[in-house]
């Protein structure tokens, strides 16, 4: 088992369609929980940022933590072609150097 | 200078032949991690380098090595170089005190062939 899965898609959504983009995790060790965003032949591009459990919220996008289930996810509202790439999970622990990646899910927004 | 930047953008190597990536950090960082990201996986770890001192390194064998220079720019050198090489090599940095997270530079596109 991978420490990180990720619903690999493709996920293709018609524009304005609610997506949601999940991960879950085996170690609970880990704190810190990012969501990038990759476009094509690009670096990938933090998004959203939690600590911890609970919701956070910026703009269109909302991230939710359940450290109890090991399991976190992802939002984007009123979806635009632009949101079309891919969307990868990334956590690590308190001390940890390095963030642990899933394997990233891509999607389509269809105008 | 904002922003991480990576050189160069795409490579051709033969197997067996070494290879110097380069990365120039976001201006006031001083942590940088490089990443190998194979085609339609997530980024791996490699190392990561805090004020010119290796402290952190992912299963990478030792033909993986690099280096932080004292501005901060870094490089990372693979030897012996394997067809299984081929990936997107992403560099990113941040400062000591932020954890939430890198800016990552495009990425340097290595093909060994």
């Amino acid at each position: 088992q991978k420490e990180v899965e990720q619903d690999p898609g493709p996920l293709s959504v018609p524009e304005g369609a609610i997506v949601s983009l999940n991960c879950t995790y085996s170690n609970s060790a880990f704190q810190y929980f990012m969501w990038y965003r990759q476009y094509s032949r690009k670096g990938p591009e933090l998004l959203m940022y939690t600590y911890s459990s609970g919701n956070k919220e910026d703009g269109r996008f909302t991230a939710q933590v359940d450290k109890s289930s090991k399991y976190i996810s992802l939002f984007i509202r009123d979806s635009q072609p632009s949101d079309s790439a891919t969307y990868l999970c990334a956590m690590r622990g308190i001390y940890g150097q390095n963030f642990v990646f899933g394997p990233g899910t891509r999607l389509s927004v269809l105008p | 200078e904002t922003g991480v930047t990576q050189s160069p953008t795409h490579l051709i190597k033969t197997r067996g032949q070494q290879v110097t990536l380069r990365c120039s950090s976001q201006s006031g960082h001083n942590t940088v991690s490089w990443y190998q990201q194979a085609l339609g996986q997530g980024p791996q770890f490699i190392f990561q380098y805090y004020r010119e001192e290796e402290n952190g390194r992912g299963n990478f064998p030792p033909r993986f090595s690099g280096l932080q220079f004292p501005n901060y720019s870094s490089e990372l050198n693979v030897n012996a170089l394997e067809l299984d090489d081929s990936a997107l090599y992403l560099c990113a940095s941040r400062s000591g005190g932020a954890f939430h997270g890198y800016t990552f530079g495009s990425g340097t596109r290595l093909t060994v062939v």
